[in-house]
């Protein structure tokens, strides 16, 4: 079985400043990866995903993450943070096989602050 | 448009009811699920559906019954509420059943007195 974890629970920043949110996997198998945001009071939306190709991937939002087999991290990135970013994110993995359930991570709660 | 629509928002009632919730969408899409995001904000699946049928039930009681009339609706109903629960309860749909949502309704917190 796979799991996710995510390091930290709680990532406070300024505006403008960048962020990372940290994301490892465990999977004895090839895994597909994703991040999710959840805005308060509101269902999860897809920031972006990891299929195939090019390990970096670019998001909604201005949200970048990185694959990183040898390390089994999928990091999340952004450059510089808004108000508006304040949010939930959730780091998720399934296996490469169709109808494989999603794994979610604990999620890290985003504050970004003036 | 709402994507994905969930009814109620808010729904409070006691131990031993039964209670049902409803998600619509109207995305086309052929895969609909129901995920549970407990107090500290884990979210677990607990049912999918493929064009009406079901494909993943998970380790759920039998007292959490999903129907899909049509692939546009899947509704969940709990029967003989437990204070355990409470939660908040989020439908999903995707184009297909590769596995991963695409889309969320808005949740369905349901708090058992």
């Amino acid at each position: 079985a796979q799991s996710v974890t995510q390091l930290d629970s709680q990532v406070p920043v300024f505006e403008e400043a960048p962020v990372e949110l940290r994301c490892n996997y465990s999977s004895s198998v090839s895994v597909y990866l994703f991040w999710y945001v959840q805005y308060p009071n509101q269902g999860l939306q897809l920031l972006l995903k990891y299929l195939s190709g090019s390990t970096l991937v670019k998001g909604i939002n201005g949200f970048e993450a990185e694959f990183n087999k040898s390390q089994t991290s999928f990091h999340l990135r952004k450059p510089s943070v808004h108000i508006s970013d304040t949010a939930e994110y959730f780091c998720a993995v399934r296996k490469e096989t169709s109808g494989s359930r999603l794994t979610f991570g604990e999620g890290t709660q985003l504050t970004v602050n003036p | 448009d709402t994507a994905v629509s969930q009814t109620p928002k808010y729904l409070v009632t006691q131990m031993g009811n039964d209670k049902s919730i409803k998600c619509e969408q109207n995305l086309g899409h052929d895969t609909m699920y129901w995920y549970k995001q407990d107090s500290k904000k884990f979210l677990k699946i607990m049912f999918s559906y493929n064009n009406k049928e079901l494909i993943i039930n998970e380790t759920v009681p039998n007292r959490f019954s999903p129907k899909s009339p049509d692939k546009a609706h899947l509704n969940l109903h709990i029967n003989s509420l437990e204070l355990g629960d409470s939660a908040v309860y989020f439908c999903a749909s995707s184009q297909d059943s590769t596995g991963q949502p695409q889309h969320f309704g808005d949740g369905t917190r349901l708090s058992i007195l």
